[in-house]
This record gives C-alpha cells, structure tokens and sequence, in this order.
C-alpha cells in the first residue's frame, strides 16, 4: 500500500525556516518525480514544487523560487521542503504528492 | 501561467442525477508526446485530494466508472453519472503539461 507520511510543520515567525519531511512507503521510492502542494485555510490548491526521480532537476513556481528548496533522500525513500524567509501568505496544508497519492498534509503557520 | 477556469463553482444535486463540470485553460495542454496531461482530483471533506482521472479520461486506481472524463485542447469536462452520497466534495481540475502546474478554483458538490 502507498503510503505518503509527512512531518515537520508547526508555527514558525515570519522570516524564519522550517523543513518539511515526507516519509515514502508501499512503492519505488526513485522510480518517481515527487511534489509539494499547499492548500491555504478554506482554499484552493498550490503547486510548490517538483523533483525529478534522481534529484538533479527541481522545479518551482515565482511564489517561493529562491526561498523554497526541495530534495530528496532515495536511499530512505524520503522527500524534503526547506522553507526559508517564511512569511503570513505560506501559512497552509503541505501535502506531499505522487502523481497518484497524496500524503494526509502537514500544517504550517506563520505567525507573530 | 496556465490559468484554469472552472465551472460552476458549486453544484446541489440529487443522489441519482448526473453532473458535469467544465474546465477550460488559457493554452492547450498538449505537450510535446502528444498527451494532454489535464487530470481531476476530489477533495472528499477533511481528506487530502484523492486523483479521480488523468490525461483527461483515464480511470485512476479504484474509481468507478461513474465517473468520465472528456475533452481536448483547451476544454475540459469531468461527468459523474448516478451521484452517490460519497461523491460530496470539491473537485479539481489540474494541468502538469506546462511549469508552474496549476489548478482550477475548484467546484463544491453538495448532496440534496
């Protein structure tokens, strides 16, 4: 069974770091590209970013490029979000995502 | 940016009836391959989002086949025959043809 487990959130100050942690089980942890979604209070979806199955190319939309860092550990099946500069918009759900699964979401909150 | 327009907003139907849901972008969604790499997702209530159907008409893992995708291009329908009382939610449509991957504002299904 795929099984997408993330960890990591909390309350966080603005301008601050936090990094988020998605733990893989049940497939191939390296046969697949790998993303991170958010979904702010009561709202729609947020592509975050994506990485490729050996971690040589990420991807990232202008929202968080140069504050966000995706990577990944294949051999511990393991998908990361470092978060840094954090501000009161990134307050949301942080979902790790397969193509076809998607984690239980792990919250963040920036907050004074 | 692909930008996602999605319609209605919210629907109040019927266990039994059947709906559609529009999904038009801004640019087509024909990559390069020659696929259309337009999908739908559901956000069943307090659940992470679960992918319904990909490149536009294919059955996810486990979905029935009450559900349909069609369209091409730059038009997209999603269909669910016979609503079930499971099937509340929000529905999404989402492109991974062109960086940043985007999502339509979702439609909200409400059982009458």
């Amino acid at each position: 069974e795929v099984q997408l487990v993330e960890s990591g959130g909390g309350l966080v100050q603005p301008g601050r770091s936090l990094k988020l942690s998605c733990a893989a089980s049940g497939f191939t942890f390296s046969n697949y590209y790998m993303a991170w979604v958010r979904q702010a209070p009561k709202k729609g979806l947020e592509w975050v970013a994506t990485i490729s199955t050996s971690g040589s190319r990420t991807y990232y939309p202008d929202s968080v490029k140069g504050r966000f860092t995706i990577s990944r550990d294949n051999a511990k099946s393991s998908l990361y979000l470092q978060m840094n500069s954090l501000k009161s918009e990134d307050t949301a759900t942080y979902y790790c995502a397969r193509d076809d699964y998607w984690g239980q979401g792990v919250m963040v909150t920036v907050s004074s | 940016d692909v930008v996602m327009t999605q319609t209605p907003p919210s629907l109040s139907v019927a266990i039994g009836q059947s709906v559609s849901i529009s999904c038009k972008s801004s640019q087509s969604l024909v990559y390069s391959d020659g696929k259309t790499y337009l999908h739908w997702l559901l956000q069943s209530p307090g659940r992470s989002p679960k992918r319904l159907i990909y490149q536009v008409s294919n059955l996810g893992s486990g979905v029935p086949d009450r559900f349909s995708g069609t369209g091409s291009q730059k038009d997209f329908t999603l269909k669910i025959s016979r609503v079930e009382a499971e099937d509340l939610g929000v529905y999404y449509c989402a492109q991974t043809t062109h960086f940043p991957l985007t999502f339509g504002s979702g439609t909200k299904l409400e059982i009458k």
